[in-house]
């Protein structure tokens, strides 16, 4: 059976500082990975996903994610965050298998706060 | 162009009773998601539709749970009778690309159910 686990269910951190999101994987088969961000009263967006080719994928919002399989990881980094960053991120997966693509399995989520 | 748009936003109800949450996806898109989260708990998987098919029902937790899209378009999950463990988010979601996995899912805002 795959799982995602997300380390840190609250993050707590100043404006303009960096920050890491982690996030592990477990699968028997091989996986597209992706993170998710909900907003304060909002859905959830599709922030970044790895499929394939290099291993570092970046948001136009200046989060970044490295895919590290050897490690079965994908931790979400902002080098400076912002006010307008505070939300709840969520890692997932779904399986490299035909008509599987949509069962996505998630994390628990973590919840990035930005203080002033 | 409109997004995945779910109805109603929130209901309370009460224990025994039925709910219907509706789903309109994306114009065009085949396939549509049903996800929710209880309270505390990751977001879980609960059916996928191609078009008016049943493609994978798995993660629906019992038969008080019925799921329909009539003609390919709209979606509903109804609860009949709810419980208490049935509170928490209804997510709809929708993707274009029949069977392709890693293709980008697009999440409605849910919709918050609470049984008492």
């Amino acid at each position: 059976a795959q799982s995602v686990t997300q380390l840190d269910s609250q993050v707590p951190v100043f404006e303009e500082a960096p920050v890491e999101l982690r996030c592990n994987y477990s699968s028997s088969v091989s996986v597209y990975l992706f993170w998710y961000v909900q907003y304060p009263n909002q859905g959830l967006q599709l922030l970044l996903k790895y499929l394939s080719g290099s291993t570092l994928v970046e948001s136009i919002n200046g989060f970044e994610a490295e895919f590290n399989k050897s490690q079965t990881s994908f931790h979400l980094r902002k080098p400076s965050v912002h006010i307008s960053d505070t939300a709840e991120y969520f890692c997932a997966v779904s399986l490299m298998i035909y008509n599987q693509g949509g069962k996505l399995i998630f994390g628990q989520g973590t919840e990035l706060s930005v203080k002033p | 162009e409109a997004g995945v748009t779910q109805f109603p936003s929130h209901s309370v109800i009460e224990k025994g009773q039925t709910v219907t949450l509706r789903c309109d996806p994306i114009s065009g898109h085949d396939n549509l998601y049903w996800y929710r989260r209880v309270m505390g708990k990751e977001i879980k998987f609960l059916l996928h539709f191609v078009k008016e098919s049943k493609q994978d029902e798995s993660g629906m937790p019992n038969n008080r749970f019925l799921a329909e899209r009539t003609g390919g378009t709209y979606s509903t999950l109804k609860v009949q009778p709810a419980e208490l463990e049935d509170s928490g988010v209804y997510f709809c979601a929708s993707s274009g690309r029949r069977g392709a996995s890693g293709n980008t899912i697009y999440f409605g805002e849910g919709s918050w159910l609470t049984v008492v």
